[in-house]
């Protein structure tokens, strides 16, 4: 089944920026999304089909990819944007299945 | 609005099952997905399956066929996802999340419910 790696934490401090990896193997044939998850919260959608924002996502976020890794970039980091963050895929080999990354704690020092 | 209303928290024994819907309003609720994701506590999020209410499909991960059972009226614009033979490691919060614009799998969770905490427990 296809596995999608992102690290554990990322830990940035207040006005700088943060970047999110999300590895998975071709990655880039597949289109990729991204949640966000406050404690106690359903998950939120904040980054779809790569680098698109859904309208009341700030400017300040961003996606890309790269090779293998797709990449969830915040700029201008506050202490708000401190959450839980997901990426997904669609595996259509294998069940059509739904993906998700083992999500990434987002620090703000 | 858009939005996905689910049913309140339960609570079972080991061995029973949990049912649990979801309410769709504010979009026309044939035209897209419903999936399921669960979250146990501390842990990520886990996709349970996906009903598609226009072509009429289900279908889940082989890591939960035969145990769960996605389906809908869509005559009351619902979806449900029953769990059966339930041990402690179902306890988590359940969640459906609309996706697949005409079955499109890239479609991404654009709408979530506010979740269902589902505690199995003697």
């Amino acid at each position: 089944s296809y596995v999608l790696t992102q690290p554990p934490s990322v830990s940035v401090a207040p006005g700088k920026t943060a970047t999110i990896p999300c590895g998975g193997d071709n990655i880039g044939s597949k289109s990729v999304h991204w949640y966000q998850q406050k404690p106690g919260r359903a998950p939120v959608l904040v980054m779809y089909y790569d680098s698109d924002r859904p309208s009341g996502i700030p400017e300040r976020y961003s996606g890309s990819k790269s090779g293998n890794t797709a990449t969830l970039t915040i700029t201008r980091v506050a202490a708000g944007d401190e959450a839980d963050f997901y990426c997904q895929v669609w595996d259509s080999s294998t069940d059509h299945a739904r993906v998700f990354g083992g999500g990434t704690k987002l620090t703000v020092l | 609005q858009v939005q996905l209303v689910q049913s309140g928290a339960e609570v079972k024994k080991p061995g029973a099952s949990a049912k649990v819907s979801c309410e769709a309003s504010g979009y026309t609720f044939v035209n897209y997905d419903i999936n399921w994701v669960r979250q146990a506590s501390g842990q990520g999020l886990e996709w349970l399956g996906w009903l598609n209410p226009n072509t009429k499909t289900t279908g889940s991960p082989q890591k939960f066929q035969g145990r769960v059972t996605i389906s809908w009226n869509t005559s009351i614009n619902t979806a449900y996802m029953e769990l059966a033979s339930l041990t402690s490691d179902d306890s988590a919060v359940y969640f459906c999340a609309r996706g697949g614009f005409y079955g499109s799998g890239t479609y991404p969770f654009d709408v979530w419910g506010q979740g269902t905490k589902v505690t199995v427990a003697s």
